[in-house]
């Protein structure tokens, strides 16, 4: 049962444009969110956050929004550089007695072509 | 550089050999956690330690186990590896729960 669900295995972007990374969830208890990026044989590295109070979150070129009434939410990258080619991994935080264990998603692979 | 170390970088073991992936930090973390990583399943918390001394089961823990003898160091004991066992192993610690994980740089084992 994938709780963190990233829907699109890969996507293509080309320079400067934008790319959407999307991202649901199932479990209501979920009340903060990350992105993590990983490039090849290296370990996952933090790169935005946003609390479930909060609808948008602002960090340079990265946007995160959470639209809690549809358990979804999604990582803006503009303008999209080749540097940003990576494996971008959605995960949530729950309280209560998961308080602290991340669930992960299952990675979109994102390609920035120059 | 402060951060976390892992070794081995890789290993490949033989079915039914018992083996110890080793995790440490130096940034003084109090929580710790170790995941794997497998194609189509994103990374899955296996245990995860809140502070020296105490551990607890994540979403995959059997066949794995864990201890935190100190704020350092957190190994992980494969007793008896199994083919399924076979995947990229991540230790990742954080100030405490629900704070930021900071991730090292993985195991990549092979159960043969």
């Amino acid at each position: 049962d994938q709780q963190v669900k990233q829907n699109s295995p890969s996507l293509s972007v080309q320079e400067g444009r934008i790319s959407i990374l999307n991202c649901d969830y199932t479990n209501s208890m979920f009340d903060y969110f990350l992105w993590y990026k990983k490039y090849p044989a290296e370990g996952p590295t933090f790169l935005i956050s946003i609390s479930s109070i909060k609808d948008k979150n602002e960090d340079g070129r990265f946007t995160v929004f959470l639209n809690k009434s549809a358990k979804h939410l999604s990582l803006h990258i503009v303008p999209s550089q080749p540097g940003d080619s990576a494996v971008y991994f959605c995960a949530a935080l729950a309280g209560g007695t998961s308080y602290g264990k991340l669930t992960f998603g299952q990675g979109t692979i994102l390609t920035v072509h120059p | 550089i402060a951060g976390i170390t892992q070794a081995p970088t890789s290993q490949i073991l033989a079915a039914g050999r018992r083996m110890t992936l080793r995790c440490t930090q130096d940034m003084r973390h109090n929580a710790m956690y170790w995941y794997r990583q497998d194609l189509g399943l994103g990374l899955r918390l296996i245990h995860y330690s809140n502070t020296a001394g105490t551990t607890g089961k994540g979403e995959v823990p059997d066949g794995y186990s864990v201890s935190r003898a100190n704020t350092d160091d957190f190994p992980l004991t494969l007793a008896s590896a199994v083919p399924s066992q076979t995947s990229v192993y991540f230790c990742a610690s954080s100030t405490g729960r629900g704070d930021t994980q900071y991730f090292g740089p993985g195991t990549r084992l092979t159960v043969l």
